[in-house]
């Protein structure tokens, strides 16, 4: 199947800081979203892009969809303490039903004092 | 904001006894997904649902798991004769469109002993 190879796994910075990820796969996308996952809770929704080099933002997130549709970025600038969690990518090629996301490992952020 | 719900929110069974997740998808989505996340790894797609049948579905949604939506506002997973290996969190997700972003529940963590 499908693979999606997020990095970096793990992030340690300092509050303040500024975050940048990223996913890339072998196979092409036409959606791509990010999502933010807190222990014991489900994956939250931060950003969904769905056009090659399209660039969102979300406050101090900012994602970007790869003009080879094949890769996405998800920044954060300025972190803050409630940053920390997981953050997936996911992807999906959407053939008109109902199609399952493809989800990178995961980057875990973590936010010294 | 709607929000996806699961019952139960952790369930504990023994080895070979039938388990059946359920969910209540936002109320206008018509697309509907069960993912599982294994603890500590990423999350995986496991079937998708649409006009009241299946769309799409993954290698681990094998004879074991069925999918159904008994009425007009459920979605459940039944998992029959669970084994050891299917101890997880199982996440129930739902969209508005096909190609539009998915809102996952919190979760059932699934025990299985």
């Amino acid at each position: 199947g499908q693979q999606l190879n997020q990095s970096p796994q793990s992030m340690f910075i300092q509050e303040g800081e500024d975050v940048s990820m990223n996913c890339t796969s072998s196979s092409i996308f036409n959606t791509w979203l990010w999502y933010k996952q807190d222990p014991g809770e489900g994956p939250v929704l931060l950003i969904a892009l769905y056009k090659a080099g399209e660039l969102t933002s979300n406050g101090r997130l900012t994602a970007q969809f790869g003009i080879t549709r094949k890769d996405s970025f998800l920044n954060i600038s300025a972190s803050i303490p409630s940053d920390v969690g997981i953050y997936f990518c996911a992807g999906v090629y959407s053939g008109g039903g109902a199609d399952g996301l493809t989800f990178g490992k995961g980057t875990h952020l973590i936010i010294q004092p | 904001e709607p929000e996806v719900t699961q019952t139960p929110s952790h369930q504990v069974t023994q080895m070979g006894q039938e388990v059946i997740l359920r969910c209540v998808p936002i109320s206008n989505h018509l697309y509907f997904y069960w993912y599982r996340q294994i603890l500590g790894q990423k999350v995986e797609f496991l079937v998708s649902f649409y006009n009241n049948e299946i769309s799409e579905k993954s290698e681990i949604f094998d004879d074991q798991f069925s999918v159904e939506r008994p009425d007009g506002s459920n979605f459940t997973l039944k998992i029959r004769s669970t084994k050891l290996e299917d101890s997880a969190m199982y996440f129930c997700a739902s969209s508005g469109t096909d190609s539009g972003p998915q809102h996952f529940g919190d979760g059932t963590r699934l025990s299985i002993l």
